[in-house]
């Protein structure tokens, strides 16, 4: 298992500002994702958070409205940036151990708010 | 894009009966998963059912696997107020990363 810690855990943002989100893991794990919920929505992926290297975005996705930094295996970070109401979600960091059959642990969330 | 859709969508049950939730998705898999979400936090992991499983329990869950149908179902026996939480199913077409399900929004009446 592995216990992640995300900040912050909610804000208010106005619009055309831009937040970053940090998630800490208590342990390397090798993989990394960020995952949106919009209100009442399901989760969906933004992108895979790459130790190193430029995450791997998927579809509908972009570096530059989501960059995201991964320096090492248990830190990453995500930006929103020039936000806009749309924005308004919440913003979930997991991470998936190695060894493991495929489940995912996640943080609590950073639920924001764009006025 | 979503991959499982889920039924119903929202359940509310008396305290002490049993709930199913179901779930469909679309690509073949490799194993099926459920999480719970209480009020907008972080998913827990629930259960994980691969997919040459047909049946699996954990506690007073129970999951079913039909890949023939491409569905599952999660049945939680004996609610209790504490069950109250949005559900999940998620699915891994690709390795490592899941894609969920629409959820199912369960309360339990006391």
């Amino acid at each position: 298992s592995a216990v992640i810690s995300q900040k912050p855990s909610r804000d208010i943002c106005q619009r055309g500002t831009s937040l970053t989100i940090q998630c800490q893991v208590d342990s390397q794990v090798t993989m990394m994702f960020w995952y949106r919920q919009q209100p009442g929505q399901s989760l969906t992926l933004i992108a895979t958070a790459n130790q190193g290297s430029e995450a791997t975005y998927e579809s509908g996705f972009v570096i530059d409205k989501f960059p995201i930094s991964r320096p090492n295996l248990t830190f990453s970070t995500l930006t929103v940036s020039n936000m806009s109401p749309e924005d308004s979600s919440i913003y979930l960091c997991s991470v998936g151990t190695s060894g493991n059959t495929g489940e995912l642990f996640f943080g609590e969330g950073s639920r924001l708010t764009v006025l | 894009s979503q991959q499982g859709e889920e039924d119903p969508q929202a359940l509310s049950i008396q305290e002490g009966e049993n709930a199913t939730m179901n779930c469909s998705y679309k690509t073949s898999i490799n194993n099926l998963q459920w999480y719970r979400q209480n009020s907008g936090r972080g998913l827990v992991h629930l259960i994980l059912i691969r997919s040459n499983e047909r049946e699996k329990h954990s506690g007073r869950l129970r999951v079913t696997l039909d890949t023939s149908k491409k569905s599952s179902s999660l049945l939680i026996t004996a609610s209790r107020a504490a069950d109250t939480a949005s559900y999940f199913c998620a699915t891994d077409p690709r390795r490592g990363k899941l894609t969920f399900g629409t959820g199912t929004r369960l309360t339990i009446i006391p």
